[in-house]
């Protein structure tokens, strides 16, 4: 059964950064792509990146373009988000998840962590 | 980028009640199309991907539809477990962007 458990969240101030890590077991790690999706408090999904099953091709929402970048360690099955120049606006609980398709670049997202909470504060 | 609108955003139902949600992207993603359901406090789950297919143990009280740009997910009688949000999702292209949700309410 595949897991994915999410950890690294907290309050982090404006400007400053922070490191997200997802962990993932029941699954083939190296077979799939990850993605981090956040939700600020009361609203909606926003998909903020995606590393692909190989990790040479990331790509990310615009509105963390040039401050987020994304990486993955597949001797540990582990992927991370690396969170620049933090913004009020970032705060959200962020999620990562696993694309339903193995090699695929089109695929849902079949399985998600219960996210971590990022707020951005000073 | 493919944005997505969901109508309506909030519907006010009854158990029982047969229920039709709607997705429109704003170019053709033509079946790839997924739905998720999010009750309050959990992650998404994934609910119908390739617009009609439901993932393994939904029930088959929902169902989805469409192709190109426009999509229904269909709940034929809602249960109590049903009331939470919907969202859709297109992966035809990155961004795989989310639309805003409907929120069933009671």
């Amino acid at each position: 059964q595949d897991q994915l458990v999410e950890s690294g969240g907290g309050v982090g101030q404006p400007g400053r950064s922070l490191r997200l890590s997802c962990a993932a077991s029941g699954f083939t790690f190296s077979s799939y792509g990850m993605h981090w999706v956040r939700q600020a408090p009361g609203k909606g999904l926003e998909w903020v990146a995606i590393i692909s099953y190989d990790g040479r091709i990331q790509y990310f929402g615009e509105s963390v373009k040039g401050r987020f970048s994304v990486s993955r360690d597949n001797s540990k099955n582990t992927v991370f988000l690396q969170m620049d120049s933090l913004r009020a606006e970032d705060t959200a609980m962020y999620f990562c998840a696993k694309d339903f398709r193995a090699y695929s670049a089109t695929s849902p997202l079949d399985s998600w962590g219960r996210g971590t909470l990022v707020t951005v504060s000073s | 980028e493919i944005v997505m609108t969901q109508s309506p955003a909030t519907l006010s139902v009854s158990p029982g009640e047969r229920v039709t949600l709607s997705c429109r992207a704003s170019r053709s993603v033509s079946d790839n199309l997924a739905w998720y359901q999010q009750k309050p406090g959990q992650p998404p789950s994934l609910l119908i991907y390739g617009a009609s297919t439901r993932a393994t143990g939904v029930p088959a009280r929902f169902s989805g539809s469409g192709s190109g740009t426009e999509f229904t997910l269909t709940i034929s009688s809602l249960q109590s477990e049903d009331f939470a949000v919907y969202y859709c999702q297109q992966y035809t292209i990155w961004p795989p962007f989310f639309g805003p949700g409907t929120t069933l309410d009671i």
